[in-house]
């Protein structure tokens, strides 16, 4: 498609439910980060994946939290054993490859609005 | 350790004013500087962004933002604002040394554009 894609958009679960939050990046783009917006709150960086290298996961906020990307394309935020701390808009983000520059802006999906009875 | 200051949370404008929206920022070396909109129920647009040269950097629907190194700032600018320009602005920072490492995103200014 022609930008990122998110799924679902909104998700409602009870507490202490598992949820996967899926993202499609633009195709063609190496970088994928993972963002956390807390209502009237700033981004929250969570994790980013870097081509085949380690992701970095100095964001995620706890070990119920953990990411994968597949294939380098798809990538997938699972959270387990949900809190209602946990209610928010998860947001993905793509970008190129910079090569020598680190210019590249990140680009966006639309988020999942993840609510936690 | 790189990090983004947005002073004002709220900032209201009447139609047809100028609007500034304002951005300092901290990097250990030199800046890319990154201006994002986001709109309700929508992810972050892209609208400018800084790399090197000119000091005065233009973007998306006629928003332009200025690098001024001596005070570390980038402060968003439009010379007329319009009611659909009402929204949440993030600044954003990322140095240049750092690869394709995460935006730092400062916590954002809502703007609002009054008729």
């Amino acid at each position: 498609g022609a930008g990122v894609s998110q799924s679902p958009s909104n998700k409602v679960t009870e507490k202490g439910k598992d949820v996967e939050l899926r993202c499609d990046p633009i195709s063609g783009h190496t970088a994928l980060y993972w963002y956390r917006q807390s209502l009237g709150q700033g981004l929250e960086f969570l994790i980013y994946f870097q081509g085949n290298s380690a992701p970095d996961k100095s964001g995620l906020p706890s070990d119920r939290f953990s990411a994968e990307r597949t294939g380098g394309s798809v990538s997938t935020l699972t959270i387990q054993r949900t809190q209602q701390e946990d209610s928010a808009v998860y947001l993905c983000a793509s970008s190129l490859r910079p090569g020598l520059n680190s210019n590249q802006p990140q680009h966006f999906g639309d988020g999942t609005r993840l609510s936690i009875l | 350790a790189q990090s983004v200051a947005q002073p004002e949370d709220q900032v209201n404008v009447a139609e047809g004013n100028p609007l500034t929206v304002k951005c300092t920022y901290s990097v250990s070396g030199n800046p890319y500087l990154f201006w994002y909109v986001q709109y309700p129920n929508r992810g972050l647009q892209f609208l400018l962004k800084y790399i090197t040269g000119d000091n005065l950097v233009k973007g998306s629907y006629g928003f332009e933002a200025e690098f001024n190194k001596s005070q570390t700032s980038f402060h968003l600018k439009k010379p007329s604002a319009l009611v659909s320009d009402s929204a949440l602005y993030f600044c954003a920072v990322r140095d240049r040394n750092s690869g394709n490492t995460p935006l730092v995103f400062g916590k954002g200014t809502r703007l609002s554009v009054i008729a």
